[in-house]
């Protein structure tokens, strides 16, 4: 079936430290795939998102890419925040017929001044 | 624009008790779903509608749970008899249609504690 790995977490930085959260994915189809974060105390809400091979997704600092080949979506900030403290969900969702997100375990990540 | 409300925000029952959460989506959302979260994983699908029909409950367990949405504006949802396993965050979202890059927005999400 469908299915969504990300990184272990939970992953502690430093305030401007590089980020990478990986993530990879199984699908039957040609899944959309997405990038959700959850802050303390809040609902999910999407962080970005790519339908097709190649396609960058980007908000807020943060890019991935849809690598079809690899079957990845990784997660990356060139210089994190304190206020980037989160959970981050990665999730896909097949474009033919009824939308089903399926999400990964999700990541914890701290920022620490 | 208002958001997903959803209500209550916290509920603390004993097992084998009923329960009920209430949703209510962005104005003209058409896909209104329930996930269950367990704490430490990511949110579970257990039902879609699209309107006030059934799209998906493939994962819903149907001897305990149900959902309903009729008039195809707001959902309840119900558990009945709950389980010690059910203490989750269920969280429901809605989306203006049900194709497969459309966003899905998210209320607050209801904690449940099933002691």
């Amino acid at each position: 079936g469908d299915s969504v790995t990300q990184m272990e977490g939970p992953v502690t930085l430093s305030e401007e430290a590089f980020l990478t959260i990986n993530c990879t994915y199984t699908a039957t189809g040609y899944p959309s795939l997405f990038w959700y974060v959850q802050y303390p105390g809040e609902g999910l809400q999407l962080l970005l998102k790519a339908t097709k091979a190649d396609d960058k997704g980007s908000n807020k600092g943060f890019e991935a890419t849809y690598r079809k080949e690899t079957t990845s979506f990784h997660l990356e900030k060139g210089s994190v925040q304190v206020s980037d403290s989160a959970v981050y969900f990665c999730a896909l969702s097949l474009i033919q017929g009824a939308q089903k997100l399926v999400f990964g375990q999700g990541t914890r990540l701290t920022i620490n001044p | 624009e208002a958001g997903v409300a959803q209500s209550p925000r916290y509920k603390i029952i004993e097992k084998r008790q009923s329960v009920a959460f209430w949703c209510n989506p962005i104005s003209g959302h058409a896909t209104l779903y329930w996930y269950q979260q367990i704490l430490g994983q990511g949110p579970k699908l257990l039902i879609q509608f699209q309107n006030n029909g059934v799209v998906d409950d493939s994962q819903l367990p149907k001897d305990r749970f149900s959902a309903e949405r009729l008039k195809g504006v707001d959902s309840t949802l119900k558990i009945q008899p709950a389980k010690l396993e059910d203490s989750a965050v269920y969280l429901c979202a809605s989306s203006l249609d049900r194709v497969g890059w459309e966003t899905q927005y998210f209320g607050p999400g209801t904690r449940l504690l099933v002691l």
